[in-house]
């Protein structure tokens, strides 16, 4: 079966773009979760979608928003980019189920410039 | 959610037994303990996660001690291929659908040597 499958891998943006980062969750996940990974740091939570509803949210600026399509996969938006959004940003899907273990995709690698 | 603490780097020996400590004092009753790790320029990786009994699957053993204040995760015969930064998380316990945020601290960055 495949995995968390994230594109593009790497991305190049100028500050105060915008950038959509792409997810298609495992077959069969219905929930799907958007981390972003700043270099030698823990992963950080941004959004849960599950079934196409926003279930949590971390604490990023309303420049970054998400959603989640019918087919469950998702999509993260970030406007007005910054420096500081450089990052790995990661997708994880799970059953959905509260102690379902989290499956995460390799990342989009962003840099702006 | 419960804090995790973690030594920040381990070595071991290539097919030696690797036991990576983390302490969670503050642990809830209802909360699990889970493991990942992340290899290079992956997305981390689940390994494992029990509540208060001992848990083995084909990657790792979790070991909870008995007021679930620590664990141990085990990875009976390590090999060059488990070097990673490992991630001790306690799940808070969501309502419905919505339990998916894990906290990650900085982990432990094991390095297994030949």
């Amino acid at each position: 079966d495949a995995g968390v499958t994230q594109s593009p891998t790497h991305l190049i943006k100028t500050r105060g773009q915008h950038v959509t980062l792409r997810c298609s969750p495992i077959s069969g996940h219905k929930s799907v979760s958007w981390y972003q990974q700043v270099l030698g740091q823990g992963p950080q939570f941004i959004f849960q979608y599950y079934e196409k509803e926003e279930r949590g949210r971390g604490n990023f600026p309303d420049r970054f928003s998400a959603r989640q399509f019918p087919n469950y996969s998702s999509e993260l938006n970030v406007n007005a980019l910054l420096l500081g959004d450089s990052a790995l940003y990661l997708c994880a899907s799970s059953l959905g189920g509260v102690y379902s273990p989290l499956h995460f995709g390799n990342g989009t690698r962003l840099t702006v410039t | 959610d419960a804090k995790t603490t973690q030594p920040p780097s381990m070595d071991c020996a290539e097919g030696r037994a690797a036991n990576l400590p983390c302490n969670h004092s503050t642990i809830s009753g209802n909360e699990y303990v889970y493991w990942y790790r992340q290899i290079h320029s992956q997305g981390p990786q689940y390994i494992i996660h029990g509540l208060k009994n001992n848990e083995t699957n084909e990657m790792a053993s979790l070991i909870i001690t008995e007021d679930r204040k620590s664990s141990t995760l085990i990875l009976p015969h390590a090999t060059l291929r488990d070097t990673a930064v490992y991630y001790c998380i306690v799940r808070v316990a969501g309502q419905g659908n919505a339990g998916n945020m894990l906290t990650f601290g900085g982990g432990t960055r094991l390095m297994v040597k030949p």
